[in-house]
């Protein structure tokens, strides 16, 4: 049972709009999620995180909303930039999961000039 | 500060040899982590650390056996290589339990 699921395998958008990543969990223990940018050839880079006790983080092109009840978050990129281009990990932890993130499938961010 | 380090960037292995993955941090974390990464796929966790002298078992870990003597090093092993082990194995850190983690370039290992 997958407790992290990222649907949309893909995503392509056309810069300067609006780029909405989602992620769904099914563990209700989760009380950290955080968001990872990969580019080829590399490893993961953090890139936002949020706790369960907030419902929005921003840092500076990036969002991060977390809604509880619906145990769903998206990663919000305004405007994009064709170097957001990557693949976007959303990962959780909490629980007996504490300390050990469960990360998502990815989505492939594809943001053309 | 070099941040994580991983060894060797690429290997083939054959059917049941064996090998260690090495990985290093600077950044004096006490949390390290292996994972696995398999085409189109999440990082699977395979093993992990919370300090020198301990670790534990992830999502994935038949296979792999792991040691964290110091508080920079956690070589994971492989000791009968098999094909399903071909993927791509990331090494990262963390200074504290619910905290970001720093990630190793990875290492790409290709079993035939």
């Amino acid at each position: 049972d997958q407790q992290v699921k990222q649907n949309s395998p893909s995503l392509s958008v056309q810069e300067g709009r609006i780029s909405i990543l989602n992620c769904d969990y099914t563990n209700s223990m989760f009380d950290y999620f955080l968001w990872y940018k990969k580019y080829p050839a590399e490893g993961p880079t953090f890139l936002i995180s949020i706790s369960s006790i907030k419902d929005k983080n921003e840092d500076g092109r990036f969002t991060v909303f977390l809604n509880k009840s619906a145990k769903h978050l998206s990663l919000h990129i305004v405007p994009s930039q064709p170097g957001d281009s990557a693949v976007y990990f959303c990962a959780a932890s909490g629980g007996t999961n504490a300390g050990k993130s469960t990360f998502g499938d990815g989505t492939t961010l594809t943001v053309k000039p | 500060n070099a941040g994580v380090t991983q060894t060797p960037k690429f290997r083939i292995l054959k059917i049941g040899q064996s090998m260690t993955l090495q990985c290093a941090q600077d950044m004096n974390h006490n949390y390290m982590y292996w994972y696995r990464q398999d085409p189109g796929m999440g990082l699977k966790l395979i093993y992990y650390s919370v300090g020198a002298g301990i670790t534990d078992k992830g999502e994935v870990p038949n296979g792999y056996n792991v040691s964290r003597s110091t508080t920079e090093y956690f070589p994971l092993r492989l000791e009968l290589a098999a094909p399903s082990q071909t993927s791509v194995y990331f090494c990262a850190s963390s200074p504290g339990r619910e905290e970001t983690q720093y990630f190793g370039p990875g290492t790409r290992l290709l079993v035939l």
